[in-house]
């Protein structure tokens, strides 16, 4: 069956423009993550849905995010007015209903804030 | 706040030598899980460990779970081409989900 998928893959952007970043997740899984992940680092939690729940947004750096899941399926991760220091590959990753927290990871989108 | 340190960053090894990661949490885990990402690559599930002293094998690879749940380590046996990535471990606490800083191994044919 079809993975995690994001759009757009890369996404260059002018500082201070807004993005949407959209993440499908594999079909009947509830729990829907966010990932920031800095060149050479490891990822760092933003945001985490259960269906269309927002549980936790702790991770959000900041007032510019703001992360959307509205009919517990797809979710949109917005950047608003964005930095260069926003410039990272946003991953997504979804988790099966029942048994392990085993997290599938999309492809990740690439974001160059110039 | 949580944090989880891998050591060491960088590995390089020649093809066939072994290569241990070490990863080290802040705080008492849930459980951890390790994750594989090749270069350009997303995060791919390898393992979970939930119980405390936990060892569990996959092939060349062995995993291991600390006595107190704040510590593990994998460890590849005779290293192959295939094995190159970066290796993150990932503490879980609750709903949230703590990556360490990743090691990058390079194996030289």
């Amino acid at each position: 069956g079809a993975g995690v998928s994001q759009s757009p893959r890369y996404k260059v952007a002018k500082r201070g423009q807004d993005v949407a970043l959209r993440c499908d997740p594999i079909s009947g899984h509830v729990s829907l993550f966010w990932y920031q992940q800095a060149l050479g680092q490891g990822p760092e939690f933003l945001t985490y849905f259960q269906n269309e729940a927002q549980l936790d947004k702790s991770g959000l750096p900041s007032d510019r995010f703001f992360a959307e899941r509205p009919e517990g399926s797809v979710s949109t991760l917005k950047i608003q007015r964005t930095q260069q220091e926003d410039s990272a590959v946003y991953l997504c990753a979804s988790t099966p209903p029942r048994g392990g927290y085993e997290q599938f990871f999309g492809p990740g989108t690439r974001l160059t804030v110039l | 706040g949580q944090q989880v340190m891998q050591i060491p960053q960088y590995q390089h090894v020649q093809e066939g030598e072994d290569f241990t990661t070490y990863c080290n949490s802040s705080t008492t885990l849930s459980n951890i899980q390790w994750y594989k990402q090749r270069p350009g690559g997303h995060p791919v599930f390898l393992i979970q460990l939930v119980k405390s002293g936990e060892v569990k094998k996959q092939k060349r690879l062995t995993f291991q779970f600390g006595e107190a749940k704040k510590n593990s380590s994998l460890h590849i046996t005779a290293t192959q081409t295939t094995d190159v990535g970066t290796y993150f471990c990932a503490g879980i606490t609750g709903n949230q989900f703590y990556f360490g800083t990743g090691t990058s191994l390079t194996v030289i044919p």
